[in-house]
Protein backbone atom coordinates (compact mmCIF):
# COMPACT_ATOMS: atom_id res chain seq x y z
CA UNK A 1 0.00 0.00 0.00
CA UNK A 2 1.02 3.53 -0.54
CA UNK A 3 2.02 5.32 2.50
CA UNK A 4 0.97 9.00 2.77
CA UNK A 5 2.30 11.28 5.60
CA UNK A 6 1.39 14.28 6.15
CA UNK A 7 2.82 17.34 8.42
CA UNK A 8 2.64 19.06 10.53
CA UNK A 9 0.16 16.87 12.59
CA UNK A 10 -1.19 19.85 14.09
CA UNK A 11 -0.80 23.49 13.42
CA UNK A 12 -1.90 26.62 15.36
CA UNK A 13 -2.10 30.21 12.90
CA UNK A 14 -3.64 33.19 13.31
CA UNK A 15 -6.60 34.65 10.98
CA UNK A 16 -5.37 36.59 7.56
CA UNK A 17 -2.21 34.21 7.73
CA UNK A 18 -1.43 32.02 4.84
CA UNK A 19 -1.28 28.13 6.16
CA UNK A 20 0.38 25.56 4.32
CA UNK A 21 -0.18 21.56 4.82
CA UNK A 22 2.51 18.74 2.92
CA UNK A 23 1.63 15.30 2.11
CA UNK A 24 4.35 12.92 1.10
CA UNK A 25 3.35 9.61 -0.98
CA UNK A 26 5.82 6.69 -0.25
CA UNK A 27 6.28 6.38 -4.54
CA UNK A 28 4.47 8.83 -7.35
CA UNK A 29 1.34 9.13 -7.23
CA UNK A 30 1.31 11.33 -10.67
CA UNK A 31 -1.03 13.76 -9.05
CA UNK A 32 -3.98 11.55 -8.33
CA UNK A 33 -4.12 13.02 -5.30
CA UNK A 34 -6.99 14.58 -3.32
CA UNK A 35 -7.65 17.14 0.07
CA UNK A 36 -10.32 16.76 2.53
CA UNK A 37 -11.67 18.93 5.06
CA UNK A 38 -13.01 18.09 8.12
CA UNK A 39 -15.00 20.04 10.57
CA UNK A 40 -14.95 18.83 14.05
CA UNK A 41 -18.77 17.06 14.30
CA UNK A 42 -18.75 16.90 10.65
CA UNK A 43 -18.26 14.35 8.12
CA UNK A 44 -15.16 14.91 5.30
CA UNK A 45 -15.87 17.51 2.82
CA UNK A 46 -13.82 17.52 -0.70
CA UNK A 47 -11.36 20.41 -0.80
CA UNK A 48 -8.84 19.70 -3.78
CA UNK A 49 -8.60 16.54 -6.58
CA UNK A 50 -6.19 16.33 -9.57
CA UNK A 51 -3.72 17.17 -6.94
CA UNK A 52 -4.90 21.56 -8.07
CA UNK A 53 -8.47 21.22 -8.69
CA UNK A 54 -11.21 23.37 -6.95
CA UNK A 55 -14.02 21.26 -6.14
CA UNK A 56 -17.57 22.81 -6.63
CA UNK A 57 -18.19 25.97 -3.65
CA UNK A 58 -15.08 25.51 -2.52
CA UNK A 59 -13.60 29.66 -1.64
CA UNK A 60 -10.54 30.38 -3.85
CA UNK A 61 -8.50 31.10 -0.89
CA UNK A 62 -7.87 27.16 -0.87
CA UNK A 63 -5.40 25.63 -3.61
CA UNK A 64 -3.24 22.95 -3.90
CA UNK A 65 -0.20 21.44 -5.72
CA UNK A 66 2.69 19.49 -6.09
CA UNK A 67 3.79 16.23 -8.37
CA UNK A 68 5.79 13.29 -7.80
CA UNK A 69 5.68 12.05 -4.04
CA UNK A 70 5.24 16.26 -2.90
CA UNK A 71 2.02 17.72 -2.50
CA UNK A 72 0.57 20.54 -0.73
CA UNK A 73 -2.36 22.26 0.31
CA UNK A 74 -2.60 26.08 0.84
CA UNK A 75 -5.13 28.16 2.86
CA UNK A 76 -4.91 32.02 1.95
CA UNK A 77 -6.17 34.66 4.26
CA UNK A 78 -6.82 32.33 7.00
CA UNK A 79 -10.69 32.31 8.15
CA UNK A 80 -12.49 31.33 11.67
CA UNK A 81 -14.43 28.58 9.23
CA UNK A 82 -11.20 27.39 8.38
CA UNK A 83 -10.50 25.53 11.64
CA UNK A 84 -10.47 22.19 10.85
CA UNK A 85 -8.84 18.60 10.43
CA UNK A 86 -7.67 18.24 6.41
CA UNK A 87 -6.85 14.86 5.02
CA UNK A 88 -4.58 14.16 2.04
CA UNK A 89 -5.77 10.67 -0.09
CA UNK A 90 -4.24 8.86 -2.76
CA UNK A 91 -5.77 7.51 -5.67
CA UNK A 92 -3.06 6.18 -7.75
CA UNK A 93 -2.80 2.98 -6.53
CA UNK A 94 -5.13 0.59 -5.20
CA UNK A 95 -6.26 0.55 -2.37
CA UNK A 96 -6.81 3.73 -1.55
CA UNK A 97 -4.98 5.53 1.52
CA UNK A 98 -5.42 8.46 3.85
CA UNK A 99 -2.96 10.62 5.40
CA UNK A 100 -2.84 10.86 9.18
CA UNK A 101 -4.26 14.76 9.26
CA UNK A 102 -3.37 18.16 9.82
CA UNK A 103 -5.18 19.50 12.95
CA UNK A 104 -5.41 23.16 11.94
CA UNK A 105 -6.76 25.72 15.48
CA UNK A 106 -6.73 29.51 15.38
CA UNK A 107 -3.71 31.13 17.56
CA UNK B 1 -29.36 17.53 -4.24
CA UNK B 2 -27.00 14.45 -3.14
CA UNK B 3 -27.60 12.84 0.68
CA UNK B 4 -26.28 9.58 1.83
CA UNK B 5 -27.28 8.54 5.64
CA UNK B 6 -25.67 5.44 7.32
CA UNK B 7 -27.01 3.47 9.84
CA UNK B 8 -26.03 0.66 12.16
CA UNK B 9 -26.76 -0.68 15.35
CA UNK B 10 -24.68 1.56 17.60
CA UNK B 11 -22.94 -1.29 19.78
CA UNK B 12 -22.38 -4.74 19.25
CA UNK B 13 -20.18 -7.71 20.85
CA UNK B 14 -16.73 -8.97 19.82
CA UNK B 15 -16.80 -11.78 17.73
CA UNK B 16 -20.42 -10.91 16.11
CA UNK B 17 -21.16 -9.11 12.85
CA UNK B 18 -21.49 -5.76 12.05
CA UNK B 19 -24.36 -5.08 9.68
CA UNK B 20 -23.96 -1.65 7.98
CA UNK B 21 -26.88 0.21 5.74
CA UNK B 22 -26.01 3.55 3.57
CA UNK B 23 -29.54 4.88 2.06
CA UNK B 24 -28.84 7.91 -0.29
CA UNK B 25 -31.01 9.80 -2.67
CA UNK B 26 -30.19 12.66 -5.48
CA UNK B 27 -28.72 9.83 -7.59
CA UNK B 28 -28.98 5.92 -8.08
CA UNK B 29 -26.38 3.14 -8.39
CA UNK B 30 -27.85 2.10 -11.49
CA UNK B 31 -26.72 4.95 -13.02
CA UNK B 32 -23.65 4.34 -15.24
CA UNK B 33 -20.20 5.04 -13.92
CA UNK B 34 -21.38 5.54 -10.10
CA UNK B 35 -19.86 3.64 -7.31
CA UNK B 36 -20.66 4.17 -3.31
CA UNK B 37 -17.84 3.34 -1.16
CA UNK B 38 -17.28 2.32 2.94
CA UNK B 39 -14.93 4.58 4.84
CA UNK B 40 -14.14 4.46 8.58
CA UNK B 41 -12.52 6.54 10.95
CA UNK B 42 -11.65 5.69 14.69
CA UNK B 43 -12.18 8.67 16.86
CA UNK B 44 -9.23 11.26 16.51
CA UNK B 45 -7.46 9.17 13.67
CA UNK B 46 -7.42 9.09 10.33
CA UNK B 47 -9.60 7.45 7.17
CA UNK B 48 -9.90 4.21 6.65
CA UNK B 49 -11.14 2.92 2.81
CA UNK B 50 -12.87 -0.48 3.40
CA UNK B 51 -14.70 -1.52 0.33
CA UNK B 52 -17.14 -0.43 -2.99
CA UNK B 53 -19.80 -1.23 -4.92
CA UNK B 54 -20.54 0.10 -8.70
CA UNK B 55 -23.56 0.39 -11.21
CA UNK B 56 -22.51 -2.98 -12.43
CA UNK B 57 -22.50 -4.59 -8.97
CA UNK B 58 -18.77 -5.32 -8.98
CA UNK B 59 -17.37 -4.87 -5.44
CA UNK B 60 -13.90 -3.82 -4.19
CA UNK B 61 -12.82 -4.07 -1.24
CA UNK B 62 -9.62 -3.11 1.15
CA UNK B 63 -7.29 -6.47 0.86
CA UNK B 64 -6.34 -6.09 4.70
CA UNK B 65 -9.68 -6.53 5.55
CA UNK B 66 -10.98 -8.36 2.53
CA UNK B 67 -11.77 -11.61 4.04
CA UNK B 68 -13.91 -9.77 6.76
CA UNK B 69 -16.03 -7.77 4.64
CA UNK B 70 -19.45 -8.42 2.10
CA UNK B 71 -20.39 -5.46 0.09
CA UNK B 72 -24.04 -5.39 -1.58
CA UNK B 73 -27.06 -3.34 -2.65
CA UNK B 74 -30.39 -3.17 -3.17
CA UNK B 75 -32.58 -4.06 -6.32
CA UNK B 76 -33.70 -0.88 -5.84
CA UNK B 77 -29.97 0.70 -6.16
CA UNK B 78 -31.05 3.16 -3.08
CA UNK B 79 -29.10 1.51 -0.86
CA UNK B 80 -25.95 -0.42 -0.12
CA UNK B 81 -25.09 -2.55 2.79
CA UNK B 82 -21.99 -3.48 4.50
CA UNK B 83 -21.57 -6.82 6.74
CA UNK B 84 -18.08 -6.74 8.63
CA UNK B 85 -17.76 -10.76 10.32
CA UNK B 86 -15.61 -11.37 13.89
CA UNK B 87 -15.37 -8.07 15.14
CA UNK B 88 -13.06 -6.93 17.57
CA UNK B 89 -12.46 -4.06 19.67
CA UNK B 90 -10.71 -2.22 16.67
CA UNK B 91 -13.04 -2.07 14.37
CA UNK B 92 -14.97 1.02 16.59
CA UNK B 93 -15.05 3.89 14.68
CA UNK B 94 -17.36 6.38 13.09
CA UNK B 95 -18.30 4.30 9.67
CA UNK B 96 -19.63 6.64 6.57
CA UNK B 97 -20.35 6.09 3.37
CA UNK B 98 -19.42 8.11 0.30
CA UNK B 99 -20.17 8.61 -3.28
CA UNK B 100 -17.24 8.43 -5.53
CA UNK B 101 -16.96 11.24 -8.55
CA UNK B 102 -19.43 9.52 -11.50
CA UNK B 103 -17.24 7.84 -14.23
CA UNK B 104 -15.38 5.64 -16.13
CA UNK B 105 -11.77 6.59 -15.44
CA UNK B 106 -9.75 4.74 -13.32
CA UNK B 107 -8.39 7.52 -11.51
CA UNK B 108 -11.95 8.80 -10.09
CA UNK B 109 -11.63 7.54 -7.05
CA UNK B 110 -12.40 10.31 -4.66
CA UNK B 111 -14.94 11.17 -2.79
CA UNK B 112 -17.57 14.54 -3.52
CA UNK B 113 -20.47 13.54 -0.99
CA UNK B 114 -20.36 11.97 1.89
CA UNK B 115 -23.08 10.72 4.83
CA UNK B 116 -22.81 12.02 8.41
CA UNK B 117 -21.58 8.81 9.59
CA UNK B 118 -23.03 5.85 12.04
CA UNK B 119 -20.72 5.62 15.34
CA UNK B 120 -20.28 1.71 15.96
CA UNK B 121 -18.72 1.23 19.63
CA UNK B 122 -17.21 -2.70 19.99
CA UNK B 123 -17.65 -4.01 23.57
CA UNK B 124 -18.39 -6.40 26.05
Amino acid sequence: DIQMTQSPASLSASLGETVTIECRASEDIYSNLAWYQQKPGNSPQLLIYDANSLADGVPSRFSGSGSGTQYSLKINSLQSEDVASYFCQQYNNYPWTFGGGTKLELK
Amino acid sequence: QVTLKESGPGMLQPSKTLSLTCSFSGFSLSTSGMVVSWIRQPSGKSLEWLAAIDWDGDKYYNPSLKSRLTVSKDTSNTQVFLKITSVDIADTATYYCARRRRGYSAHYWYFDFWGPGTMVTVSS
